[in-house]
């Protein structure tokens, strides 16, 4: 059994930046990439950027490229996103999630899968 | 870019009534890569439906996923009161790798 546990609440002023941890226990928790997306009050689910934890290496969404780092410490198995530049559209819960790559060999075709199974409960970042 | 779109933006029916979310993508797309969650108020989404068509450890049989063409819909056969939610569509493309998620279905009772 996975669990995500995150960081807790924070209110930030404009401009500043916040980083947000989560920490991955249960099996083999490094193994799986770890997404970050956020949602903004009564509004959709943006992703941001995910990393693998085994390797370090972050992909971002275009959008954020310029204002997010994804970082991850494997020996403590926690995933961290920091936002920099903050504006008050940034006001969001920002969730941490299990990125998983699924391979299932079928004869004769391989499939490859990608779905988030684990989430964890989400961060409140209030820019005010 | 990849665009979901979702139909409708709210659906209104009773409990015991059967649901169809759709779901269409601006660019043909692999079902291997299309996922469904649904979220309640305060909750993180869950995962329902991967690879278009398979439901994820413990999701109830009477939800369902399957593809036409470039639509993708996510079928509930039977409404429980507990099933009332926002459900999402999600896309996950590699090159480069990204996540795009439709603008969500709220599933409300009538």
């Amino acid at each position: 059994q996975v669990h995500l546990v995150q960081s807790g609440a924070e209110v930030k002023k404009p401009g500043s930046s916040v980083k947000i941890s989560c920490k991955a226990s249960g099996d083999n928790p490094t193994k799986y990439f770890i997404s970050w997306v956020r949602q903004a009050r009564g509004q959709g689910l943006e992703w941001l950027g995910r990393i693998n934890p085994m390797t370090g290496r972050p992909d971002y969404a275009q959008k954020f490229q310029d204002r997010v780092t994804i970082t991850a410490d494997k020996s403590t198995t926690t995933a961290y996103v920091e936002l920099s530049g903050l504006r008050l559209d940034d006001t969001a819960v920002y969730y941490c999630a299990r990125d998983r790559e699924e391979i299932v060999v079928l004869t004769p075709a391989t499939r490859e899968y990608h779905y988030m199974d684990v989430w964890g409960k989400g961060t409140t970042i209030t820019v005010s | 870019e990849i665009v979901l779109t979702q139909s409708p933006d709210t659906l209104s029916l009773s409990p015991g009534e059967r649901a169809a979310l759709s779901c269409r993508a601006s660019q043909s797309i692999s079902s291997s890569y299309l996922a469904w969650y649904q979220q309640k108020p305060g909750q993180a989404p869950r995962l329902l439906i991967y690879g278009a068509l398979n439901r994820a450890t413990g999701i109830p049989d009477r939800f369902s996923g399957s593809r036409s063409g470039a639509d993708f819909t996510l079928t509930i056969s039977r409404l429980e009161p507990e099933d009332f939610a926002v459900y999402y569509c999600q896309h996950y493309g590699f090159s480069p790798p990204m996540y795009t998620f439709g603008q969500g279905t709220k599933l409300e009772i009538k």
